[in-house]
């Protein structure tokens, strides 16, 4: 299957630093990615979807200016939690389209804590 | 409103003692169905995509089917590493980019 990397696995940050998660396509060039967030015992929900070349879109009651999206390059999409808050801790995902499939692959994830 | 549901919410097998996860979906015009697996403080695992009723795929001890209503894990004599979150999610935009509505997953435990 294809592979999609995450960095860093985890991070403790204290409040009201910005933190940056890299999500990148290891194996294949992606022109979409997607960011999800889940809480302990909660299903994937998605926050936005990010595209190469241009601005991300954004799932209704996902702050933009808080969550910021880059997506530089066909290989790697970034999001920045901006002044993070400890009601910012939780798990945030990636996942990447391969091809012209239907298929979403899920990197291994990003803990985030802040104290 | 397009809708993923899954039963039941958790599950306990003894090891080899086969059953059944259930993936009810109500969205108008299905493009996929899709099965992942979770493992605690990890990300999705692929399994399965389908996409018409009527359609099974299979990978060791799992097989998937598709209704028109609904979709089913089968797990055949399952062994502890089995154990996990298996999530299901419905596609049913335009695009391949278009959002997908993930189920709350089903936990199985599998007992040695």
């Amino acid at each position: 299957g294809a592979v999609v990397s995450q960095h860093p696995s985890w991070v403790i940050c204290k409040s009201g630093t910005s933190v940056k998660i890299e999500c990148r396509s290891l194996d294949f060039q992606a022109t979409t990615m997607f960011w999800y967030r889940q809480f302990p015992k909660q299903s994937l929900m998605l926050m936005a979807t990010s595209n190469e070349g241009s601005k991300a879109t954004y799932e209704q009651g996902v702050e933009k200016d808080k969550f910021l999206i880059n997506h530089a390059s066909l290989t790697l999409s970034t999001l920045t939690v901006t002044s993070a808050h400890p009601e910012d801790s939780s798990f945030y995902i990636c996942s990447a389209i391969r091809g012209r499939g239907w298929t979403q692959y899920f990197g291994p994830g990003t803990r985030l804590l802040v104290l | 409103e397009d809708q993923v549901t899954q039963s039941p919410e958790a599950l306990r097998l003894q090891e080899g003692e086969s059953s059944s996860l259930n993936c009810s979906y109500t969205v108008s015009g299905l493009r996929g169905l899709f099965w992942y697996r979770q493992d605690p403080g990890k990300g999705p695992e692929f399994l399965f995509t389908l996409y018409s009723a009527g359609e099974e795929k299979e990978k060791e001890r799992l097989k998937a089917t598709l209704t028109k209503k609904e979709s089913f894990l089968h797990i055949t004599a399952p062994k502890p590493e089995d154990s996990a979150t298996y999530l299901c999610a419905v596609q049913a935009g335009k695009t391949s980019y278009d959002k997908v509505i993930f189920g709350p997953g089903t936990s199985l435990s599998v007992i040695p």
